[in-house]
């Protein structure tokens, strides 16, 4: 069946590091990818999203390309601030319309001081 | 426009009692879906229902659990008898049709 890796964590990172969330998946057809972001407390937010390869989603500095080649979905941002402390989780849809379902990475928690 | 509405946040409660949580999707959106999501993992679907009724189910634990949408619009999701691993946060979330999901803010459960 589908399915998500994410990289290891936690990260913990000073403010205006560049990050980098690795992403792997695995699926049979077309996948759409995402990125999730649950910030303490709260539910999850949708981060930024491709729906075919070489596809690059952007939102709030955040980026990540649709990768065929090597199914992968990593997540990066050139300068990070203390406000993007949360839990970040890549997700894969199996397929549009009525039928479609998130499958979750276990996702990884990052820390940014100041 | 208003998100997606749970209640309610944080419920904690012994084993073998039961629980029950309500979801209330955006407005307009045909498709609703409960997650669990235990400490340290990912989400994972266990109900997916498109107007009143249900498309997928196959991760419901259905000896102990049972949701609904009698009126295709808010939904109740049940856990009787609860389990000590049934503590997790349970998420809602809503989508139009081939749209974007949106969750809310989950209801905590603890199960002592």
């Amino acid at each position: 069946g589908d399915s998500v890796t994410q990289m290891e964590g936690p990260v913990t990172l000073s403010e205006e590091a560049f990050l980098t969330i690795n992403c792997t998946y695995t699926a049979t057809g077309y996948p759409s990818l995402f990125w999730y972001v649950q910030y303490p407390g709260e539910g999850l937010q949708l981060l930024l999203k491709a729906t075919k390869a070489d596809d690059k989603g952007s939102n709030k500095g955040f980026e990540a390309t649709y990768r065929k080649e090597t199914t992968s979905f990593h997540l990066e941002k050139g300068s990070v601030q203390v406000s993007d402390s949360a839990v970040y989780f890549c997700a894969l849809s199996d397929g549009g319309g009525a039928n479609s379902k998130l499958t979750f990475g276990k996702g990884i928690t990052l820390s940014v001081r100041p | 426009e208003a998100g997606v509405a749970q209640s309610p946040r944080y419920k904690i409660i012994e084993k073998r009692q039961s629980v029950a949580f309500w979801c209330n999707p955006i407005s307009g959106h045909a498709t609703l879906y409960w997650y669990q999501q235990i400490l340290g993992q990912g989400p994972k679907l266990l109900i997916q229902f498109q107007n009143n009724g249900v498309v997928d189910d196959s991760q419901l634990p259905k000896d102990r659990f049972s949701a609904e949408r009698l009126k295709g619009v808010d939904s109740t999701l049940k856990i009787q008898p609860a389990k000590l691993e049934d503590s997790a946060v349970y998420l809602c979330a809503s989508s139009s049709v081939a749209g974007d999901q949106y969750f809310g803010p989950g209801t905590r459960l603890l199960v002592l």
